[in-house]
């Protein structure tokens, strides 16, 4: 059974920075694409970025709002995805999904965890 | 850049059908994917590729598409299946990844 665990949010002041982890298990992590999602509060699911597997190129690639501030890593060793967000806006309010991907689609999220930007 | 345009609601009555639908630029073009989000827990995969239902989804959610828009419908709809509703599709011209902006169903 696939199982993503998110981890690391938290409130923190405007133009701060945070990391957040996902535990992932229950498939070949190594081969898979990894991404997140957001969702602020209220509102609809929004895309942040996606990095492919290394067979694939290991490449990533975000969304224009997160693109130079948010970058996504993954440690094949330890089945880890990260999101490090780096200058944070009070608009990056929001829950973060993990997601895994099925070509094109997200066929498997985590639980999410809420990021809080405020002062 | 692309949008998809859903509306923001849909009423149905128990036992009836439920059709929520998903607008975009040439959308016939696009593989088009459905999710389900219930209140406070996390998306899930209701439809793929248009019209495939991932395992344990029910036959009564079924999967369409004509040039410009993208269906969902919900055959006998049940009072589980209230909760909102989100289209998707790749956008292959900035290898972007893009949702709708969402329907919620309301069981009457």
């Amino acid at each position: 059974e696939v199982q993503l665990v998110e981890s690391g949010g938290g409130l923190v002041k405007p133009g701060g920075s945070l990391r957040l982890s996902c535990a992932a298990s229950g498939f070949t992590f190594s081969n898979a694409w990894m991404g997140w999602v957001r969702q602020a509060p209220g509102k609809g699911l929004e895309w942040v970025g996606r990095i492919k597997s290394r067979s694939d190129g290991g490449t990533r690639d975000s969304a224009a709002p997160v693109k130079g501030r948010f970058t996504i890593s993954r440690d094949d060793s330890k089945n880890m995805l990260y999101l490090q967000m780096n200058s944070l806006k009070t608009e990056d309010t929001a829950v973060y999904y993990c997601t895994t991907y099925y070509s094109s689609a997200f066929d498997s999220w985590g639980q999410g965890t809420l990021v809080t930007v405020s002062s | 850049s692309y949008a998809l345009t859903q509306p923001p609601s849909v009423s149905v009555a128990p036992g009836k059908t439920a059709r929520i639908t998903c607008g975009g630029n040439y959308i016939g073009t696009k593989n088009v994917h459905w999710y389900q989000q219930k209140p406070g827990q996390a998306p899930v995969l209701v439809m793929f590729y248009d019209s495939d239902r991932p395992t344990g989804i029910p036959e009564r959610f079924s999967g369409s598409k004509s040039e410009n828009t993208a269906t969902l419908t919900i055959s006998g709809v049940e009072a589980g299946d209230e909760a909102d509703y989100y289209c998707q599709v790749w956008d292959s011209s900035t290898d972007h990844y893009v949702f709708g902006t969402g329907t919620k169903v309301t069981v009457l």
